[in-house]
Order: structure tokens, then C-alpha cells, then sequence
């Protein structure tokens, strides 16, 4: 594809819902990072996948937080029983390859998620 | 605290004008990038800087990554009202590229 694409681009959620945010990465590309950034703050890691593997989840904020990439492409963030507190934007980004200082991170629009 | 520091976080220039953001921190990175984003849209990557010293340019926008590699600055010269939005500096610490961003500077240019 032409760019990282993230449905929906927007999403309103009651408090306690189960969601899913999907990222489609571009084709070809190894790694696939998920980012949450909160309004007036820069984002903020939440995982990283190389190919299908979650290497860190190190920046997901509790085990309400899931992220899943089975085939190596296509990744989904579930969040569930959402909290105001999960509202935020959340972006996600791919590289081409793993590693290497300079290695360009291609972001996707975003989808963001209100908790009501 | 953040990893990263940046200043101004807001700052409102008439068009013409010069400015310069700063970016600091006590970590030593293997790199460090530079996004604008606007409202709606994921950042978008302005340039990456990756040996102590370097200076890039991009058109009227000038990069400096520090010596030690723990900060760096970007200068816009003759600023225009298409430059506004949202800059944020991001390091990396190096393996697979996690990047940690600094809050954003957010630039207004007023014609």
C-alpha cells in the first residue's frame, strides 16, 4: 500500500467496552510498532513486533492491553473493559527493516478513542 | 520526567521570523529523529541525525545533533504559516529502534 493505513479513524467507547484498533503496516515491512499519545504529550511506546513476534511490550500499560500480529502484517491493538483513561490517540508505525541507527518509522493517521 | 526535554513548548512567531527548538536529554542516543505532525495525521519524519556534530539542512530548516550525541536543535529561518504544526524530537537507544519522544514543541506562524 501507499502509506500505513489504521481503522477506525475514530472510535467512542463506553466505559468498560472491549475494543480493537487495527493497523495495516506497509507491505514488505518487518516491524510494526504501536504508540499511545495522550492529548498535549508526544506518543509513547506501548510494543514492538518484528515479522509476527512481539519482541517488547514493555510500554503497554496493564494486562487490559493486547497486541497481536499472527501473520506478520496486519496487527490489532484490543484494549479491554476501556477506561476514561485509555482515551488518546493511538498511532502505529512500521520500518522496513529491524534496526540500523536511522531506520525511518513510517506512521499511520491513528485512530482515535474517546471513553465516555 | 521525561527522557527527553524540549523547549519552547509553545511558541507563536510572525511569518518572516527565525526560531530555533531545542532537544536535551542525559541519555546518549544512537540516533535522533525529528517529526512534524499536524492535527489528525500520525508525525511525519524530517530528518534522523545519527554522529555527534552533524548538521543537516532541509531547505530552511537546519539540524544539529550535540557532540555527545545527548541533544540536539532545530532552526527554522524565515519562517512561513505552512510551517506550523506540531515538532517533536525522538531518540533511539539503539537495538530494533524503539524511539522515545519528547513532548512537542507546537509552532504557530501568523501571516
Amino acid at each position: 500500500g501507499a502509506g500505513v493505513s489504521q481503522s477506525p479513524r475514530y472510535k467512542v467507547a463506553k466505559r468498560g467496552q472491549d475494543v480493537a484498533l487495527r493497523c495495516d503496516p506497509i507491505s514488505g515491512h518487518v516491524s510494526l510498532f504501536w504508540y499511545q499519545q495522550a492529548l498535549g504529550q508526544g506518543p509513547e511506546f506501548l510494543t514492538y513486533f518484528q515479522n509476527e513476534a512481539q519482541l517488547d511490550k514493555s510500554g503497554l500499560p496493564s494486562d487490559r492491553f493486547f497486541a497481536e500480529r499472527p501473520e506478520g502484517s496486519v496487527s490489532t491493538l484490543k484494549i479491554q473493559r476501556t477506561q476514561q483513561e485509555d482515551s488518546a490517540v493511538y498511532l502505529c508505525a512500521s520500518s522496513r527493516v529491524v534496526g540500523g541507527p536511522g531506520e525511518t518509522q513510517y506512521f499511520g493517521p491513528g485512530t482515535r478513542l474517546l471513553v465516555l | 520526567t521525561q527522557l527527553l526535554e524540549q523547549s519552547p513548548q509553545f511558541l507563536s512567531i510572525q511569518e518572516g521570523e527565525n526560531l530555533t527548538v531545542y532537544c536535551n536529554s542525559s541519555s546518549v542516543f544512537s540516533s535522533l529523529q525529528w517529526y512534524r505532525q499536524e492535527p489528525g495525521e500520525g508525525p511525519v519524519l524530517l530528518v534522523t541525525v545519527v554522529t555527534g556534530g552533524e548538521v543537516k539542512k532541509l531547505k530552511r530548516l537546519t539540524f544539529q545533533f550535540g557532540d555527545a550525541r545527548k541533544d540536539s536543535s532545530l532552526h527554522i529561518t524565515a519562517a512561513q504559516p505552512g510551517d506550523t504544526g506540531l515538532y517533536l524530537c525522538a531518540g533511539a537507544l539503539g537495538g530494533y529502534q524503539k524511539v522515545t519522544f519528547g513532548i512537542g514543541t507546537k509552532l504557530q506562524v501568523i501571516p
